[in-house]
């Protein structure tokens, strides 16, 4: 079984400027989550689809945040404009159902 | 809020022997948690899970139990060994908003 993929592994930017990340779930996962974990910190929800509904989106800052799953197969997540705040690594899951599985991540450096 | 603590950030522990990694939860609503390994540059990978009926489940060296009255969790890992040396975060299940909840990890150090 394939694992979740996420790109690209790395990216730094600049802050004010925007970045997009990709996340290709398990085949069949109808869940799929984007979590943001700041270095120190355990990852933090920002949202969760279900198909290519969003079920969970509260903590995400919909002012610089969004995020799309179109088809309900792969998600991006977009930041524009990012902040010096925003450096972690993005980690995006998939699950059938309790627990999830996990992508690499994207780890995000803003200067 | 926290509704998962890990409240040791690491733990030292020399190579052969135990290392108990705790972990508390405030969410009664909670009702399966799991622990998760991470490496430095890779996602949490899925070590082991407890149903909130159970007080222990067992894989390997691996070990976790529950005390819900406690609310309470523990992962023991016997013996120690230095691959074992990674960040591992507990997670809780609420099943009403089907989604982890995570704790900060606790970064674990196995000496050989």
């Amino acid at each position: 079984e394939a694992g979740v993929a996420q790109s690209p592994r790395y990216k730094i930017i600049e802050k004010r400027q925007s970045v997009a990340f990709w996340c290709n779930p398990i085949s069949g996962h109808a869940t799929l989550y984007w979590y943001q974990q700041i270095l120190g910190q355990g990852p933090k929800l920002l949202i969760q689809f279900q198909n290519n509904g969003v079920v969970d989106d509260s903590q995400l800052p919909k002012d610089r945040f969004s995020a799309e799953r179109l088809k309900g197969v792969d998600s991006t997540l977009k930041i524009q404009p990012a902040k010096l705040e925003d450096s972690a690594v993005y980690l995006c899951a998939s699950s059938p159902s309790r627990g999830y599985t996990f992508g690499s991540g994207t780890r995000l450096t803003v200067v | 809020d926290q509704q998962v603590k890990q409240n040791s950030p690491s733990l030292s522990v020399q190579e052969g022997r135990i290392s108990i990694l705790n972990c508390d939860y405030t969410n009664s609503m909670f009702d399966y948690f799991l622990w998760y390994k991470k490496y430095p540059a890779e996602g949490p990978t899925f070590l082991i899970s407890i149903s909130s009926i159970k007080d222990k489940n067992e894989d390997g060296r691996f070990t976790v139990f529950l005390n819900k009255s406690a609310k309470h969790l523990s992962l023991h890992i016997v013996p120690s060994q230095p691959g074992d040396s990674a960040v591992y975060f507990c997670a809780a299940w609420d099943n009403a908003g089907n989604m982890l909840t995570f704790g900060g990890g606790t970064r674990l150090m196995v000496k050989p």
